[in-house]
């Protein structure tokens, strides 16, 4: 079992749809999330970091973790054509000297 | 501000030779990390420096090797290539304590 699962789509949405991207984990110790949004052939971006659990949001980004459940999530509210990309979760365990464990990514497109 | 930069963007080696690809990090960051990502998979750490050591390793073989020079910037090394090194290899570049980290645009590794 991975540590860290992501459903790898393909997640397609019209415009303006709210989209809603998870990942789930298995190692206790994770303390600091993270999402990233990668266009295709270029580098990871980091978007949205949180430590613990809660919400965090940022314009139309909101990230929530509930550490009971093992459970992540990214929301976008009124989603653009230029949100297409694959969004990739990320965990650094304390003391993890900043080692992220990435899911697989789940790719998004939206269109117009 | 420049942020993290990687050289070459592309490369195509033959089985068996051995490559190496540099990263700048973010000014001011003092930890570079290396990553491999294949194709449709999340990034998987292969090491990280910090004051001009390893500090952790992924499961990678010792075919993979690296150093960081004073000026904070890194190399990643990769003897002996084999088909499945074919790559996007992406540095990340953080601050000594802190878990957020920032990524380059990566090198695209060919082996054929």
């Amino acid at each position: 079992q991975k540590e860290v699962e992501q459903d790898p789509g393909p997640l397609s949405v019209p415009e303006g749809a709210i989209v809603s991207l998870n990942c789930t984990y298995s190692n206790s110790a994770f303390q600091y999330f993270m999402w990233y949004r990668q266009y295709s052939r270029k580098g990871p971006e980091l978007l949205m970091y949180t430590y613990s659990s809660g919400n965090k949001e940022d314009g139309r980004f909101t990230a929530q973790v509930d550490k009971s459940s093992k459970y992540i999530s990214l929301f976008i509210r009124d989603s653009q054509p230029s949100d297409s990309a694959t969004y990739l979760c990320a965990m650094v365990s304390s003391g993890g000297y900043n080692k992220l464990i990435f899911g697989a990514g789940t790719r998004l497109a939206v269109h117009p | 501000d420049a942020g993290v930069t990687q050289s070459p963007t592309h490369l195509i080696k033959t089985r068996g030779q051995q490559v190496t690809l540099r990263c700048s990090p973010k000014s001011g960051h003092d930890t570079v990390s290396w990553y491999q990502q294949a194709l449709g998979q999340g990034p998987q750490f292969i090491f990280q420096y910090y004051e001009e050591e390893e500090r952790q390793r992924g499961n990678f073989p010792d075919r993979f090797s690296g150093h960081q020079f004073p000026n904070y910037s890194s190399e990643l090394n990769v003897n002996a290539l084999l088909l499945g090194d074919s790559a996007l290899y992406l540095c990340a570049s953080s601050l000594a304590g802190k878990t957020e980290a920032f990524f380059g645009q990566g090198t695209r590794l060919t082996v054929v």
